[in-house]
């Protein structure tokens, strides 16, 4: 059972604004950064956010991260059909003493 | 270009052992702490198991601890998850991932997977 949860699904047009939500604890999105994995079809996860809203070279500024106590969120302005992938939040778990991803959201461009 | 190459995986029965490997070029190897992160069939990310660097501290999630073993050579560049006493939802893709240098816990480079499938 994860302890960060996330929605299952979020959709949008393309062009349209998309937000994922991340709700976590004091032990985990409250004391650490959070990161968000980005895994696209049969494929494996790949870094798109990190230290919460921080970009790895190369991701498109479209993708933007924020947080706020114990929950953050991932946002998509402007999605594209190349988009359409799982999205995973992440962070350090102080009382598990280990790493923990959130449920993990399928976005859909409709 | 980092490269980080996973194998051993295969079919196992329950209660059976298998070794996974994972080989990494294109970095200093010995400088980077590294995982295991797995998923099942049609499931999420499941952090496994992390190691320092230099191979001295190890941290494991609570549903693998006591039966499964990390460790790396870094004479061989080459990061080991060793698995005993498998069972039916160990089955999953295995991957490798570097942590990225500095303060912040994140998976900066995965591996493709390797398939562990735990069935009689």
């Amino acid at each position: 059972q994860s302890l960060l949860t996330q929605p299952p699904s979020a959709s949008g047009t393309p062009g349209q604004r998309v937000t994922i939500s991340c709700s976590g604890s004091s032990s985990n999105i409250g004391s650490n950064t959070v990161n968000w994995y980005q895994q696209l079809p049969g494929t494996a996860p790949k870094l798109l956010i990190y230290s919460n809203n921080q970009r790895p070279s190369g991701v498109p500024d479209r993708f933007s991260g924020s947080k706020s106590g114990t929950s953050a969120s991932l946002a998509i302005s402007g999605l594209q059909s190349e988009d359409e992938a799982d999205y995973y939040c992440a962070a350090w778990d102080d009382s598990l003493n280990g790493y923990v991803f959130g449920t993990g959201t399928k976005v859909t461009a409709l | 270009e980092v490269q980080l190459l996973e194998s051993g995986g295969g079919l196992v029965q329950p209660g059976g052992s298998l070794r996974l490997s994972c080989a990494a070029s294109g970095f200093t190897f010995s400088s980077y702490a590294l995982s295991w992160v797995r998923q099942a069939p049609g499931k999420g990310l499941e952090w496994v198991s992390a190691i320092t660097g230099s191979g001295d501290g190890t941290y494991y999630a609570g549903s693998v601890k006591g039966r499964f073993t990390i460790s790396r050579d870094n004479s061989k560049n080459t990061l080991y998850l060793q698995m005993n006493s498998l069972r039916a939802e160990d089955t999953a893709v295995y991957y490798c991932a570097r942590r990225q240098l500095g303060r912040f816990y994140c998976f900066d480079y995965w591996g493709q997977g390797t398939l562990v499938t735990v069935s009689s």
